[in-house]
């Protein structure tokens, strides 16, 4: 069962305008959030989390905002780099479960 | 080392045949986990260790898979009898604690194809 769902398996946008990458879960227990970073032939790397406490975190030009009422979480990058083309993965974790559930990932492409 | 460090990078077997994926953690890491990842899906969970306790196989997809770790060092990750649709980059990562509160440091993955 899909319990993280990322529906856009791909995203192209110019350099310089903003990224906006969506995540649905469907698990209410889920109550801490992450995006992870994947470039090809590289394990995921972690970019930033949020904690259901929360309904917004920020790094730089990284922005992760929670709607739990939607179950949706977004992850927003500006001003995007061609640095930041990669696979992203959104993963959702229960306080009371082991496992980290990962979404299908977007691929995103930063033009220049 | 200074990361997750995972071996091979790449095997290539015949059906039927038993494979061995291995996983070395970051040093003082008492976490592990393994996930596989299928062509165009996500992070599939198999199995998690924490120290010295029982792992939590709740995510090994059939008795074919199994995995053993000692003590807070090197995993080892085994399909017996393989199965085309055992086909799948298999990652492992490592975390101080648990997954709930902080994040994962994952290898490079062994891509696994059974031909």
């Amino acid at each position: 069962d899909q319990q993280v769902k990322q529906n856009s398996p791909s995203l192209s946008v110019q350099e310089g305008r903003i990224s906006i990458l969506n995540c649905d879960y469907t698990n209410s227990m889920f109550d801490y959030f992450l995006w992870y970073k994947k470039y090809p032939a590289e394990g995921p790397t972690f970019l930033i989390s949020i904690s259901s406490i929360k309904d917004k975190n920020e790094d730089g030009r990284f922005t992760v905002f929670l709607n739990k009422s939607a179950k949706h979480l977004s992850l927003h990058i500006v001003p995007s780099q061609p640095g930041d083309s990669a696979v992203y993965f959104c993963a959702a974790s229960a306080a009371n479960n082991n496992d980290m559930r990962f979404g299908a990932g977007t691929r995103l492409t930063v033009k220049p | 080392g200074a990361g997750v460090s995972q071996s091979p990078s790449n095997k290539v077997t015949e059906k039927g045949k038993d494979v061995e994926l291995r996983c070395d953690p970051i040093s003082g890491h008492t976490a592990l986990y393994w996930y596989r990842q299928r062509l165009g899906q996500g992070l599939e969970f198999l199995i998690y260790f924490q120290g010295n306790s029982a792992p939590d196989k709740s995510g090994l997809p059939s008795d074919r898979f199994s995995a053993e770790r000692t003590g807070e060092s090197v995993s080892t990750l085994t399909i017996q009898r393989t199965q085309q649709e055992d086909s799948a980059v298999y990652l492992c990562a490592s975390s101080l604690g648990r997954v709930d509160t902080g994040e994962l440091f994952f290898g490079e993955g062994s891509r696994l194809t059974v031909l």
